[in-house]
């Protein structure tokens, strides 16, 4: 199976600031990557998929970026909202589909 | 509006076996996969299966290989997933989620069910 690796594992930021993520696949997968923000008690929630496309209703300060292993995900102007869990997962080999560890973002 | 509801939280014992159900809304079932995905308190996700109910074809994760089973009723509109033999490590968060696929064929979860808390204890 695909193993998929996210850093940092947590961080640390303030309200206002920009934040990066990033997510690397053990083999190319094109662009079948998918970012979930996932809040204490609820199911994830779809940001972003196939790389860069924007899901609907998802503010326009979340970003994703890459192709082939290495990924990025973005968030300009963090908002107290924004604080979470945030998830890579590849869509490669499916139904084998295969999550990263997960990146928390807290409070500084 | 789309939505997928399960049911409510299991405590079951060693060896035994669970049901849990994913009960969707409109056509979702004569229209999209539906997949399980777990996730052990603290832990990150995990696949468990994936059901295409108007196909009827389903596929396992390898671990679980044996002891989870998904099925759907479509007259009810539900879709199950069934593990037996229940072990400590299957206390978790069990959901269901839709699959939708972008123009491009990339395969992503865009609505998910509220989570079924499964715990393992004896």
């Amino acid at each position: 199976d695909i193993q998929m690796t996210q850093s940092p594992i947590s961080l640390s930021a303030s309200v206002g600031d920009r934040v990066t993520i990033t997510c690397r696949a053990s083999q190319n997968i094109n662009n079948y990557l998918n970012w979930y923000q996932q809040k204490r008690g609820k199911a994830p929630k779809l940001l972003i998929q196939a790389a860069s496309s924007l899901q609907s209703g998802v503010p326009s300060r979340f970003s994703g970026s890459g192709f082939g292993t290495d990924f990025t995900l973005t968030i300009s102007n963090l908002q107290p909202e924004d604080f979470a869990t945030y998830y890579c997962q590849q869509s490669y080999t499916p139904p084998r589909i295969t999550f990263g560890p997960g990146t928390t973002v807290d409070i500084k | 509006q789309a939505q997928l509801v399960q049911s409510g939280a299991e405590v079951k014992k060693p060896g035994s076996s669970v049901k849990v159900s994913c009960r969707a809304s409109r056509n979702i079932l004569s229209t999209y996969a539906i997949y399980w995905v777990r996730q052990a308190p603290g832990q990150g996700l995990e696949w468990v299966g994936r059901i295409i109910p108007f196909v009827g074809q389903v596929h396992y994760a390898q671990k679980l290989q044996g002891r989870v089973t998904t099925t759907a009723d479509t007259s009810t509109s539900t879709v199950y997933m069934e593990l037996s033999s229940l072990r400590s490590e299957d206390t978790a968060v069990y959901y269901c989620a839709r699959v939708i696929t972008t123009s491009g064929n990339v395969a992503a979860f865009d609505l998910w069910g509220q989570g079924t808390m499964v715990t393992v204890s004896s």
